[in-house]
């Protein structure tokens, strides 16, 4: 069964201190992988989409990368206003609908 | 360009009463997808509709229905309200949703309390 498991549920970093946020996957026929911020109280902000393994995408400080099993999110030096619920999601064969992990809290301490 | 568009933002029903929502997508998509969010199941797929007709379904019960119109808004209904269908409604927009670099836009959101 095509599933998706995002760790750590929460993580706390001080602004400046960089870390990675970890998707791990297991989908047959991957047709895309997804990354998504959400605030609280709004819908989720499209971030990336990253198709095939070795692939990588930058945005300011946010930088998405893929394997064949992992989609990693790297923060660099994150400011307070990068806290947020990340989500990442997948879509495979010819289905058009996404599936979501759970989602990662990020909370950057000024 | 404006965004996916929700409206309400907030509802509040009793259970047994059925309410609609809508969603306006972004100017030119014309695909939607409607997502329902709960703090315990997160964010599932409810249904996707393209042309007016409904390409694809998840896995909940048929009070829960849809439809599109000519110009891509789309409603969302459910029936017969139940205390579990309290969430967070979402909509998303997409060109088409065919092809793989189609990326889905989402929406704020209509809040659902049921009491």
């Amino acid at each position: 069964e095509d599933q998706v498991t995002q760790s750590p549920e929460a993580l706390r970093l001080q602004e400046g201190e960089s870390s990675s946020l970890n998707c791990s996957y297991t989908v047959s026929g991957l047709r895309g992988l997804f990354w998504y911020r959400q605030d609280p109280g709004k819908g989720p902000e499209f971030l990336f989409t990253l198709y095939s393994a070795g692939e990588e995408k930058e945005k300011e400080r946010l930088k998405a990368t893929l394997t064949k099993k992992e989609s990693f999110l790297h923060i660099t030096a994150p400011k307070p206003e990068d806290s947020a619920t990340y989500l990442c999601a997948f879509s495979s064969g010819s289905a058009r609908q996404l599936t979501f992990g759970s989602g990662t809290q990020l909370t950057v301490l000024p | 360009k404006a965004g996916v568009t929700q409206t309400p933002r907030y509802l509040i029903k009793t259970r047994g009463q059925q309410v609609t929502l809508s969603c306006s997508p972004i100017s030119g998509h014309r695909s939607v997808s409607w997502y329902q969010q709960t703090p315990g199941q997160g964010l599932q797929f409810l249904f996707e509709y393209f042309s007016e007709t409904q390409r694809n379904k998840g896995n909940f019960p048929g009070r829960f229905s849809g439809r599109q119109f000519s110009n891509s808004r789309s409603e969302m209904n459910v029936s017969t309200l139940e205390l579990g269908d309290s969430a967070l409604y979402l909509c998303a927009s997409s060109i088409s949703g065919r092809a793989r670099t189609d990326t889905q836009y989402f929406g704020p959101g209509t809040r659902l309390t049921v009491l």
